[in-house]
C-alpha cells in the first residue's frame, strides 16, 4: 500500500496551546518522512523531516515523534501561533532506488485563534 | 533569487480547450516535477523529470503531457481540458531525484475548467 492517512482534516488550537497532526502508513519500506507547511496562496515548503532510525526529530517548536512500530508518525507544534496558521501535509517516500516518490497525506488545515 | 516560477496564476477553460502551464525555475536544478492538489486528496504527482530530454509518469498522468527541452523550463500541457482536470497545479524542483532532496515548490496555478 502506498497511502499515507493524515488526520484530522482540520483543527483549531489556541494560540499557546499544542496541535498534534497525525499521519499512518503501511509500507514498512518507506524510509523518509517529511512535514511540508503550506500557506494560502503559496506553495508546499518543506518543514521537518525525520528517518525511521529516529524516533524523534525537534527543530525549535516543532517535532516529529515517530513511531516504527505503529507504522505512525506525528507534527507537534508547541506554543502555537497565529502565525503557524496553514495546511500541512505529511509525507513519505520509498529510498532512492526503489524509485522513491513523495506520497503526500490529504492535509490539515491548522488555524490557531489568538 | 527567483526560485521556482509558474505561470499564469489563474487560469478558466472550457471542456475541450487546450493549455501550457509554465514551469521555470533558476536554481539550476536536474529534477523538476508537476503536482496537482484536490481537496482531500493532497498533492499527486502527474509528471516528472531527472534531466533536460528525459520525463517520465507519475500517479496521475492521463490528459497531460509534458517535454523537458532545458534545464530551467518544464511546461505541462493539457491537451483537451476537462472538468475533473479542475485544481490547483504545483511545479517543483530540486537538486536531484533523491527524495531526500528539497524540493522547491512554485505559488502555484489555480485551474477552472467549466
Amino acid at each position: 500500500q502506498q497511502q499515507v492517512k493524515q488526520s484530522p482534516q482540520s483543527l483549531i488550537v489556541q494560540k499557546g496551546g499544542i496541535s498534534i497532526i497525525n499521519c499512518a502508513y503501511e509500507n514498512t519500506a518507506f524510509d523518509y518522512f517529511p512535514w511540508y507547511q503550506q500557506f494560502p496562496g503559496k506553495g508546499p515548503a518543506l518543514l521537518i523531516a525525520i528517518r525511521p532510525d529516529v524516533s524523534e526529530k525537534k527543530e525549535g517548536r516543532f517535532t516529529i515523534s515517530f513511531n516504527k512500530s505503529a507504522k505512525q508518525f506525528s507534527l507537534h507544534i508547541m506554543d502555537s501561533q497565529p502565525g503557524d496558521s496553514a495546511t500541512y501535509f505529511c509525507a513519505a517516500s520509498l529510498s532512492y532506488n526503489q524509485g522513491g516518490k513523495l506520497i503526500f497525506g490529504q492535509g490539515t488545515e491548522l488555524s490557531v485563534k489568538p | 533569487n527567483a526560485g521556482v516560477t509558474q505561470t499564469p496564476k489563474f487560469q478558466v477553460l472550457k471542456t475541450g480547450q487546450s493549455m501550457t502551464l509554465q514551469c521555470a525555475q533558476d536554481m539550476n536544478h536536474e529534477y523538476m516535477s508537476w503536482y496537482r492538489q484536490d481537496p482531500g486528496m493532497g498533492l499527486r504527482l502527474i509528471h516528472y523529470s531527472v534531466g533536460a530530454g528525459i520525463t517520465d509518469q507519475g500517479e496521475v498522468p492521463n490528459g497531460y503531457n509534458v517535454s523537458r527541452s532545458t534545464t530551467e523550463d518544464f511546461p505541462l500541457r493539457l491537451l483537451s481540458a476537462a472538468p475533473s482536470q479542475t485544481s490547483v497545479y504545483f511545479c517543483a524542483s530540486s537538486y536531484s531525484p533523491h527524495p531526500r532532496d528539497i524540493q522547491y515548490f512554485g505559488a502555484g496555478t489555480r485551474l477552472s475548467v467549466l
